[in-house]
């Protein structure tokens, strides 16, 4: 079954130490994945793409198709970086399978 | 660009009513899905509509159902409420399977 894990409920960081969000998947295929990101009284929106391999707002995330993951990073993290963050893996274009999500908090 | 629209924002119902949802998607977005947000089972999907037809459904039962019209908007429908709808309902539009933008949600209480 498809399926995303997130096995951290919440992240907490000092401003400035690097973050590791970790996300693990189980697809048969070759999966599309991204992380959405919910900031305070905002809506759901997406972060990052790994078919596009880029970085925003300093974070990045490699697909890693033999540990079956796709952990989102961040060398020095900003007390703005504090949301939910979720793992969503694309089923068949259109359907997202989200992982339970993380809360990172950043304390200055 | 407006973004993608769901009304009302906040339900409440009795158990045993039905609800119906709305979504107005991005101009130009044929693509809708919906979304059901708990605290115990995270994001769940619901259904995806394109183009007025159901392309995908998830593992929910016959008593949610969905529609999308010829202007692409789109409306879920909960039948004989229960308590465990209690939820927050995301709808999402998107151009491309690449990336779904997500509407701020109706949130349902049901008592």
């Amino acid at each position: 079954a498809q399926r995303v894990t997130q096995p951290e409920k919440l992240l907490s960081v000092f401003k400035g130490a690097p973050v590791e969000l970790k996300c693990n998947y189980s697809y048969s295929g070759s999966p599309e994945l991204f992380w959405y990101v919910q900031y305070s009284r905002q809506r759901l929106q997406l972060l990052l793409r790994h078919i596009s391999r880029e970085s925003i707002k300093g974070f990045t995330a490699d697909l890693n198709k033999g540990e079956t993951s796709f952990h989102l990073k961040k060398p020095f993290a900003q007390e703005e970086d504090s949301a939910m963050y979720y793992c969503a893996l694309d089923n068949q274009g259109g359907k997202l399978i989200f992982g339970q999500g993380t809360e990172l908090s950043v304390k200055p | 660009k407006a973004g993608v629209t769901q009304t009302p924002r906040y339900l409440i119902k009795t158990r045993g009513q039905q609800v119906t949802l709305s979504c107005s998607p991005i101009s130009g977005h044929r693509s809708v899905s919906w979304y059901q947000q708990t605290p115990g089972q995270g994001l769940q999907f619901l259904f995806e509509y394109f183009s007025e037809t159901q392309r995908n459904k998830g593992n929910f039962p016959g008593r949610f159902s969905g529609r999308q019209f010829s202007n692409s908007r789109s409306e879920m429908n909960v039948s004989t409420l229960e308590l465990g709808d209690s939820a927050l309902y995301l709808c999402a539009s998107s151009l491309s399977p690449d990336e779904a933008f997500f509407g701020q949600g109706t949130r349902l209480t049901v008592v």
